[in-house]
């Protein structure tokens, strides 16, 4: 069945140091979205990606769809602890409306 | 607006009781899903809705039964609860399904079967 799988599962960064996180798909995604869940809270949406190719910047992060539109990542430039959380790529489901989640990248910030 | 919000937040259940977790939303949307997440294994969509009235099965719909009477509400029921149904249940929603449908998710209730 359709899959998304994210590497790696855990992150351990020095603050200051950067992080990236990838998202790969088994089939081609129309769209692809960034949430980020705090450590005991719940997933926060950051971000959609449509275009093959597409980057996009939101301060520190930069996020980019593959060109094949089966792949994405993104990547935060010198961390900071208020960093610290699950990334989660999520794309839709068969193509339909439902969204089918990544495991999640942890990343913890060391001060 | 509250967003959406989930009730209880807390809960522990012994092996083959019941209960409902309910999930409200005041954002007029459509779309509203119900997950949950176990460690290292992201966010497992349980069941779903399209609209009032309307329900259907997601990635993991065995041991669960919902119901959307209502646009803004929609409610988890557990039959007979499981250990294996230790998690944490997370609602969302969503004004689309296809193109723009960012999700929306409730603060998520903690759910411990013994």
């Amino acid at each position: 069945g359709q899959q998304v799988m994210q590497i790696p599962q855990y992150q351990h960064v020095q603050e200051g140091e950067d992080f990236t996180t990838y998202c790969n798909s088994s089939t081609t995604l129309s769209n692809i979205q960034w949430y980020k869940q705090r450590p005991g809270g719940h997933p926060v949406f950051l971000i959609q990606l449509v275009k093959s190719g597409e980057v996009k910047k939101q301060k520190r992060l930069t996020f980019q769809f593959g060109e094949a539109k089966k792949n994405s990542s993104l990547h935060i430039t010198a961390t900071q602890t208020t960093d610290v959380g699950t990334y989660f790529c999520a794309g839709p489901y068969n193509q339909g409306g439902k969204l089918i989640f990544g495991q999640g990248t942890e990343l913890s910030v060391k001060p | 607006n509250a967003g959406v919000t989930q009730t209880p937040k807390f809960r522990v259940l012994k092996t083959g009781q019941s209960m409902t977790l309910l999930c409200a939303q005041d954002m007029n949307h459509e779309y509203m899903y119900w997950y949950r997440q176990d460690p290292g294994m992201g966010l497992r969509l349980i069941h779903y809705s399209v609209g009032e009235g309307t329900t259907a099965k997601g990635e993991v719909p065995d041991g669960y039964n919902v119901s959307r009477l209502k646009k803004q509400n929609f409610l988890l029921g557990l039959e007979s609860a499981a250990p294996s149904q230790t998690s944490v249940y997370f609602c969302a929603s969503s004004y689309s399904m296809v193109l723009y449908n960012e999700q929306f998710f409730g603060p998520g209730t903690r759910l411990t079967v013994l």
